[in-house]
């Protein structure tokens, strides 16, 4: 699992209020990515880093924005969070080709 | 960008089959493929990679193809079983990037039955 986690696993919160999702690394990974998958829609990027303060938009980016200060945690920010963003978050890291993918974030918005 | 399309949501198939699984690209032709599986609740998982000067590669009993002039990538499962079934997605490298980004496909949902 190159040795992504993420926290929280799920979380519900209302429209309106700001979430932070955590991705952290142990592996000294340089790129890391956050998509959302949704049905109907697959997994699509978010956003990306490809090393700490170093960070870029990616196809569905509104709404969110991330932040890298270290090397091994990444974070994605819902500033005042929607319905639309309902949906199941991965962080994911890249290594050889590769990527390997966080368990996931479960992410209800009422 | 990159449109793929995986040729079903789903796909049924009985034990000891074969499974095909299908991905076609649109646009320009990627230095490389990839193909992962996904389980419920849980993130993607990389199967196999396939380069373009590559027309084949096989990893125990997955084989996947890769045709650029037809624009499509085959994922075969040989002698399937129960344990195979999955979600399979494929997914195909932006044009020119070196940061990693990859276009996914919807995914192709396999159920295979005792």
């Amino acid at each position: 699992d190159a040795g992504i986690t993420q926290s929280p696993r799920h979380k519900v919160t209302e429209t309106g209020t700001p979430v932070t999702l955590r991705c952290h690394q142990t592996e000294n990974h340089r790129y890391m990515y956050w998509y959302r998958q949704d049905p109907g829609h697959g997994l699509r990027l978010i956003h990306y880093s490809y090393g700490v303060k170093d960070t870029d938009k990616g196809e569905v980016s509104d709404g969110y924005s991330v932040s890298r200060s270290k090397t091994e945690d990444f974070l994605l920010t819902l500033e005042s969070a929607t319905s639309s963003q309902t949906s199941v978050y991965f962080c994911a890291i890249t290594a050889q080709d590769e990527q390997f993918f966080g368990p996931g974030t479960r992410l209800t918005v009422l | 960008s990159q449109k793929i399309e995986q040729n079903s949501e789903a796909l049924n198939i009985q034990e000891g089959k074969t499974a095909t699984l299908t991905c076609n690209y649109t646009n320009y032709s990627p230095a490389y493929l990839q193909w992962y599986r996904q389980d419920p609740g849980r993130g993607p998982v990389f199967l196999l990679l396939i380069r373009e000067n590559e027309k084949e590669k096989r990893k125990e009993r997955l084989k996947v193809t890769f045709d650029t002039t037809l624009k499509q990538s085959l994922f075969h499962i040989t002698a399937s079983q129960p344990a195979d079934s999955a979600t399979y997605l494929c997914a195909l490298p932006l044009r020119g990037s070196t940061l990693g980004r990859l276009y996914f496909g919807r995914g192709t949902q396999l159920t295979v039955w005792p």
